[in-house]
């Protein structure tokens, strides 16, 4: 089985500090790992990923994630936080092994992001 | 958005009605998925669709009938629904293989009255 846990339900931050959003995962075998932005009334978007490779990944609009293996953690930052960031994130995982879960992506529950002038 | 399109992006339906959804994907993809998104429930897969043969169903009751003819096209048709379905329903595409990172059609809100 594989699951994802986004602890925060919520994160404020002022705009221009750092931006940390949480993620744990379980998987049986290799993770592969994602995180997806969600703004009102709008489909999800990709932001970045880890498949294999180094563990600091970078992705879309400054985001970047690193993988953690040890404390199988995948949290997602931002150097410097801007008021269009304020949304709703969502860590996802599927397992590497094909024969495990096929293409499925497990969500975690979400974590809304609130950015603050 | 336009990667991935659904139609119509709104709907309300009575629990007698039939409808359908549309998804298209526009990036060559091999798989297609379906997924519910409820408020303050995680994102629900539904349905999982390989080179347009299933390959998931994820419990779905059977008023939710996906159909798959082509590996860019997909449809959800829905009958006799009740009120706790009500929901965005997402449509995403993938490339199984290679990038693996699915991306998201903008969703259908549907609301069945």
């Amino acid at each position: 089985a594989q699951s994802v846990a986004q602890p925060e339900d919520q994160v404020n931050v002022a705009e221009g500090n750092p931006l940390t959003v949480k993620c744990t995962y379980s998987v049986s075998g290799n993770p592969y790992l994602f995180w997806y932005v969600q703004y009102p009334n709008r489909g999800l978007q990709f932001l970045l990923k880890y498949i294999t490779g180094d563990n600091l990944v970078k992705g879309s609009y400054g985001f970047e994630a690193e993988f953690n293996k040890s404390q199988t953690s995948f949290h997602l930052k931002k150097p410097s936080a801007l008021v269009s960031d304020s949304a709703l994130y969502f860590c996802a995982v599927r397992d590497g092994m094909i024969k495990a879960a096929g293409n499925k992506l497990t969500f975690g529950g979400g974590t809304r992001v609130l950015v603050k002038p | 958005e336009t990667g991935v399109t659904q139609t119509p992006r709104h709907l309300v339906m009575g629990m007698t009605n039939k409808k359908s959804l549309k998804c298209e994907q526009h990036l060559g993809h091999n798989a297609m998925y379906w997924y519910k998104q409820s408020a303050k429930k995680p994102l629900e897969l539904m349905f999982v669709y390989n080179f347009k043969e299933q390959t998931e169903n994820n419990s779905v009751p059977s008023r939710f009938s996906p159909e798959c003819p082509n590996s860019s096209h997909l449809f959800l048709h829905l009958h006799t629904l009740q009120p706790e379905d009500s929901a965005l329903y997402l449509c995403a595409s993938s490339q199984e293989g290679s990038s693996y990172e699915q991306y998201f059609g903008p969703g259908t809100r549907l609301t069945v009255t």
